[in-house]
């Protein structure tokens, strides 16, 4: 069974850094690209960025790219989104996926990781 | 920028057919998926490449996909179908776009 397991729940103050885990399971992990997807308070899905998983090719949406850093470490199958320094407004829900393999669409997603920050 | 639009809302009653749009610039001339999201639950694969149903999804749903609308179409739907629904497809310097997203409301 595939799965995608997310760390969890994150209180952290403006300014703090902070690194969120997903890891994949029931699949061949170094097959796969690894999705992280925003969602606000209330709000829709932003796609932030993409990792493929066996060599790290990153991709990053325009309005993450500088904002965060996707990072993967294929020894334990595990991808993660890191925040050097954290505002306010980054607090939301993080979702990872994974996409498919013949196009563009995220066929598994992990359960989230809901991150609060403080002013 | 490639952007695509859906209508905030739509409403339907049970057992009914319940259609979905999506629209964007030659949106049929790329793949558009759809995600079904339930409250406080994580996004759902219901369609992609256009009309493909992954492994579990009920054959109520099927997707369309032509000139610069996606549509997802909700045969007979069922209280348990009210949900968000957001569609997404692939741009050339964006790679991953969504849609806004739909409340479905069944009443």
């Amino acid at each position: 069974e595939v799965q995608l397991v997310q760390s969890g729940a994150e209180v952290k103050k403006a300014g703090e850094s902070l690194k969120i885990s997903c890891k994949g399971s029931g699949y061949s992990f170094t097959s796969y690209w690894i999705g992280w997807v925003r969602q606000m308070p209330g709000k829709g899905l932003e796609w932030m960025g993409l990792i493929y998983s066996r060599d790290s090719d990153t991709r990053y949406s325009p309005s993450f790219q500088g904002q965060v850093t996707i990072s993967v470490d294929k020894s334990i199958s595990t991808a993660y989104l890191h925040w050097s320094s954290l505002k306010a407004s980054d607090t939301a829900m993080y979702y990872c996926a994974r996409r498919g393999t013949t196009s563009y669409y995220f066929d598994y997603w992990g359960q989230g990781t809901l991150v609060t920050v403080s002013s | 920028s490639f952007e695509l639009t859906q209508p905030p809302s739509v409403s339907v009653s049970p057992g009914q057919t319940a259609s979905i749009t999506c629209s964007g610039d030659k949106l049929g001339d790329r793949y558009a998926c759809w995600y079904q999201q339930r409250p406080g639950q994580s996004p759902v694969l219901v369609i992609y490449q256009d009309s493909e149903r992954p492994s579990g999804i009920p054959e109520r749903f099927s997707g369309s996909n032509s000139g610069n609308t996606a549509t997802l179409t909700i045969s007979g739907t069922q209280a348990m179908d009210e949900a968000d629904y957001y569609c997404q497809a692939w741009d050339s310097s964006t790679y991953v776009v969504f849609g806004g997203g739909t409340k479905l409301t069944v009443l």
